[in-house]
């Protein structure tokens, strides 16, 4: 079975431009979230999708919103970027069948904003 | 809101050492506490997971963690550790009761010398 895939890998933006960032889960996860990963941050939630809905969300400035297919697939935007937003984000995705799912993560897209 | 507090930043242990990486969480309620691990250019992954039953769980690459209700607490051990095992490790904590969304520690980075 195919794993989380994210695309692109690697994104390079200036600040006040917008970005889009794609993931496919794995085939049957209905749920898919979407986390920001920095060093000084660590990993922290950005927002939970499931059956295109947003389910839940983390404390993050409305410039970050998502989205979520009828197929699962979901993407995350970021408009008017700033350099504070360069990062890795990564989605993750599961069954959701309760909260103790595994979540499997993909590879991240790398986001450098100049 | 729920935290999680992994006070080992960066370890460095010898090959065959054991290893044992704290970590404790902040929650009044019932918890799913797992561990994820990201080696080097790779995606994080899930070690182990706890959410009921014996307090002690066991995961892949023969790492286990005790879950310790009255410290709040869920250590990472692994008996002898191998130069394959450096890598970053994160402890994370999600509701029992709601949704998926995993609250993650800072992470510990684990540096193991042949």
């Amino acid at each position: 079975k195919a794993g989380v895939t994210q695309t692109p890998r690697y994104l390079i933006k200036t600040r006040g431009q917008q970005v889009t960032l794609s993931c496919s889960p794995i085939s049957g996860h209905r749920s898919v979230s979407w986390y920001q990963q920095t060093p000084g941050q660590g990993l922290q939630f950005l927002f939970e999708y499931f059956s295109e809905t947003q389910r839940n969300k983390g404390n993050f400035p409305g410039r970050f919103s998502g989205r979520q297919f009828s197929n699962s697939r979901s993407e995350m935007n970021v408009s008017t970027l700033e350099l504070g937003d360069s990062a890795l984000y990564l989605c993750a995705s599961s069954l959701a069948s309760g909260t103790t799912d595994t979540q499997y993560f993909g590879p991240g897209t790398r986001l450098t904003v100049l | 809101a729920q935290s999680v507090s992994q006070h080992n930043h960066h370890v460095i242990l010898s090959e065959a050492a054991s290893l044992e990486l704290g970590c404790n969480y902040s929650y009044g309620g019932t918890v799913n506490l797992f561990w994820y691990v990201q080696y080097p250019g790779q995606h994080l992954q899930l070690l182990l997971k706890y959410f009921s039953g014996d307090p002690l769980v066991k995961g892949i690459k023969g790492f286990e963690a005790e879950f310790i209700k009255s410290k709040f607490s869920f250590n990472l051990r692994k008996p002898s550790v191998q130069w394959s095992d450096t890598a970053e490790y994160f402890c994370a904590v999600n509701s029992n009761f709601g949704n998926e969304k995993l609250t993650f520690g800072t992470g510990t980075r684990l540096t193991i010398i042949p």
